[in-house]
């Protein structure tokens, strides 16, 4: 068990919809990533927060947007959900603002499968 | 640029080693990264190398790190079918900022009797 918790598990949706996912880090922990894992793209860097601000953004669509919350818990929305945004979403945590060393540990994933 | 590459598949029997291979691009990378992917589940973080190291060893694995050939290696010993899985290498550039892991495609290692 890494710590981090990812809820829901599984997501089924359709077309058009919006979702949130959540996740808590580690106990401790000040940053949150959001990685995207898709078969015809692999693991993507979406964003990352550190306690609470908005700190690195990589290949995340302006439909999506994400936050860190003062209890530390960060939240992706997915809207206008499109069938390519079927993956499954991992959310990494670390004490540090970067991710080096020994804290790169992730969650267990929320599978969103849109149909 | 940031790239990671791996050959995607690897079938071994039981009891022999495996070696699972990548390449990286960033030579800025300090760390460099094997995880471990089971079917439906999340990422596990096996081992990781610091660049200033060639070699580091955690009871049957071994990962070898080439610097100058930015090639990294991860040799598992006596593998095990509980070893099947997809097995990522991964990279932390200073050019994100060491903010983001790259990730390569996977490797999906099957191992047979």
């Amino acid at each position: 068990d890494s710590g981090v918790t990812q809820t829901p598990k599984h997501l089924i949706t359709a077309t058009g919809q919006r979702v949130t996912l959540r996740c808590s880090p580690r106990s401790g922990d000040l940053s949150v990533y959001w990685y995207q894992q898709s078969l015809d793209q692999g693991l993507q860097f979406l964003i990352q927060y550190y306690n609470g601000e908005e700190r690195a953004k990589g290949n995340i669509l302006e439909r999506f947007s994400a936050q860190q919350f003062p209890d530390l818990h960060s939240e992706l929305n997915l809207s206008s959900l499109e069938l390519g945004d079927s993956a499954l979403y991992f959310c990494a945590s670390s004490p540090q603002p970067g991710q080096g060393g020994t804290e790169a540990f992730f969650g267990q994933g929320t599978r969103l499968t849109v149909v | 640029g940031e790239d990671v590459e791996q050959s995607l598949f690897l079938s071994v029997r039981e009891g022999d080693s495996s070696v699972i291979n990548c390449t990286y691009t960033d030579s800025s990378s300090t760390y460099l990264y094997w995880y471990k992917q089971e079917p439906g589940a999340g990422l596990q973080l096996l081992t990781y190398i610091f660049s200033n190291m060639d070699m580091k060893q955690d009871q049957r694995l071994t990962v070898l790190l080439n610097k100058k050939d930015k090639h990294l290696s991860l040799r598992i010993a006596d593998t095990q079918t509980g070893d099947s899985a997809i097995y990522f290498c991964a990279e932390i550039p200073l050019s994100g900022g060491y903010n983001k892991l790259i990730f390569g495609a996977g490797t999906r290692l099957a191992v047979h009797p």
